[in-house]
């Protein structure tokens, strides 16, 4: 089963514009991992956020997570034609049990970037 | 560093018929994963390894899904016999030991069962 959801399911802006992605899980988690695909590629890690931290920054992007709420938002500043591609959050469960290190994927959200 | 590396990175097979995968993981990456990603849907674990040792296959059609790795390094992935919903992209990643970590993954294969 699906444990991360994302919303919106997909996502149309212009270049320069910022975009804002959500992701919604169930269960406790050690931490919250956010991934991009372009296309019929692989998956690119994009940042890591654990569950004792609330914010995150990488370059252009900023993340955040409320473990009270469950959810976390992906925010991509000054966005670009080539951020065009699928945003996966995917959660890590806590340490010990029979999931180890095992992340569990959400739907995406289909980003596209308009020059 | 060298990527993940995977192939075939298409596969086109007819119902009935088996095909199997090869995944290369980043070297001295302990940790392997298999993931299934079906068109319009997130990645799904199918198996994952800790050096040559199976960690968690909850999830992989064991009738007829099979995967192993032989000396802790390279995987496959085999379908036998293959259903036309096992029509998806397959998916490798590797991680460091620990596995609290972002995993890279491979360009993944693109299988089609008509």
């Amino acid at each position: 089963s699906q444990q991360g959801e994302e919303d919106p399911q997909a996502l149309s802006i212009q270049e320069g514009e910022n975009a804002t992605m959500n992701c919604s899980y169930k269960t406790s988690i050690n931490n919250l991992q956010w991934y991009r695909q372009n296309s019929g590629r692989g998956l690119v890690h994009l940042i890591l956020i654990r569950s004792n931290e609330r914010e995150k920054h990488s370059g252009r992007l900023r993340v955040t997570l409320d473990t009270s709420k469950k959810s976390s938002s992906l925010l991509i500043t000054a966005s670009r034609a080539a951020d065009t591609a699928s945003y996966f959050c995917a959660t890590c469960p806590p340490a010990g049990g029979t999931s180890y290190g095992k992340l569990t994927f959400g739907q995406g959200t289909i980003l596209t970037v308009h020059p | 560093e060298a990527g993940v590396a995977q192939s075939p990175r298409y596969k086109i097979i007819e119902k009935r018929q088996s095909v199997a995968f090869w995944c290369n993981p980043i070297s001295g990456h302990a940790t392997l994963y298999w993931y299934q990603q079906i068109l319009g849907q997130g990645p799904k674990l199918l198996i994952q390894f800790q050096n040559n040792g199976v960690v968690d296959d909850s999830q992989l059609p064991k009738d007829r899904f099979s995967a192993e790795r032989l000396k802790g390094v390279d995987s496959t992935l085999k379908i036998q016999p293959a259903k036309l919903e096992d029509s998806a992209v397959y998916l490798c990643a590797s991680t460091v030991q620990g596995a609290y970590n972002e995993q890279f993954f491979g360009p993944g294969t693109r299988l089609t069962v008509l």
